[in-house]
């Protein structure tokens, strides 16, 4: 079965310290990995997607097919980090929809 | 422009009541997500929309859900004979195409259901 899984509901840091925010994913074709970011009050938006190999607001995310992860990382934590953070996939390949799974989400604390 | 919106923002209703819940998705995008998001929890695919056709509908709990996009824009989440388990917020999404091209949320619809 697909599924995504965040072992931690929250993650509490000191702002300059870096942060991993963990994801693994169970599924048995290729996935396309996202992670989606929701700051406080406001809609949930795209953060980054491993196709692409971005980084975005100092955030990273590499995929790792023999450890079914896709972690998010940033080296140097900003308290406007402070946000809830989903893990999702997608089926690639042609019929895909383009449904996302996701995870049960992570909030990001970073204290000053 | 304008990104997606969801009306109403919020919906009290009462346990067996019909409600009806819209989606104006950006303009010109032809996919269309319905998500449901339980407390505590991530959001859960409901139904996709290609067009004016549900092309995968797999989401949907049981037969009191039902969503239609007749003009291929404005989606209506219906469900009937609501339940205090339909309590959720649901969320709409729409993309350019279909696949992996980039969802764009709405800030959703909160549902009660007393």
């Amino acid at each position: 079965a697909q599924r995504v899984t965040q072992p931690e509901k929250l993650l509490s840091v000191f702002k300059g310290a870096p942060v991993e925010l963990k994801c693994n994913y169970s599924y048995s074709g290729s996935p396309e990995l996202f992670w989606y970011v929701q700051y406080s009050r406001q809609r949930l938006q795209l953060l980054l997607r491993h196709i692409s190999r971005e980084s975005i607001k100092g955030f990273t995310a590499d995929l790792n097919k023999g450890e079914t992860s896709f972690h998010l990382k940033k080296p140097f934590a900003q308290e406007e980090d402070s946000a809830m953070y989903y893990c999702a996939l997608s089926e690639i390949g042609s019929g895909n929809t383009g449904k996302l799974i996701f995870g049960q989400g992570t909030t990001l604390q970073v204290k000053p | 422009g304008a990104g997606v919106s969801q009306t109403p923002s919020n919906k009290v209703t009462e346990k067996g009541k019909y409600v009806e819940l819209r989606c104006d998705p950006i303009s010109g995008h032809t996919a269309l997500y319905w998500y449901r998001q339980s407390l505590g929890q991530g959001p859960e695919f409901l139904i996709y929309f290609q067009g004016t056709g549900a092309a995968d509908d797999s989401g949907l709990p049981n037969d009191r859900f039902f969503a239609v996009r007749p003009e291929g824009s404005v989606s209506t989440l219906k469900i009937q004979r609501t339940e205090r388990g339909d309590s959720a917020v649901y969320l709409c999404a729409s993309s350019l195409g279909w696949g992996t091209d980039t969802q764009y949320f709405g800030p959703g619809t909160r549902l009660t259901v007393l």
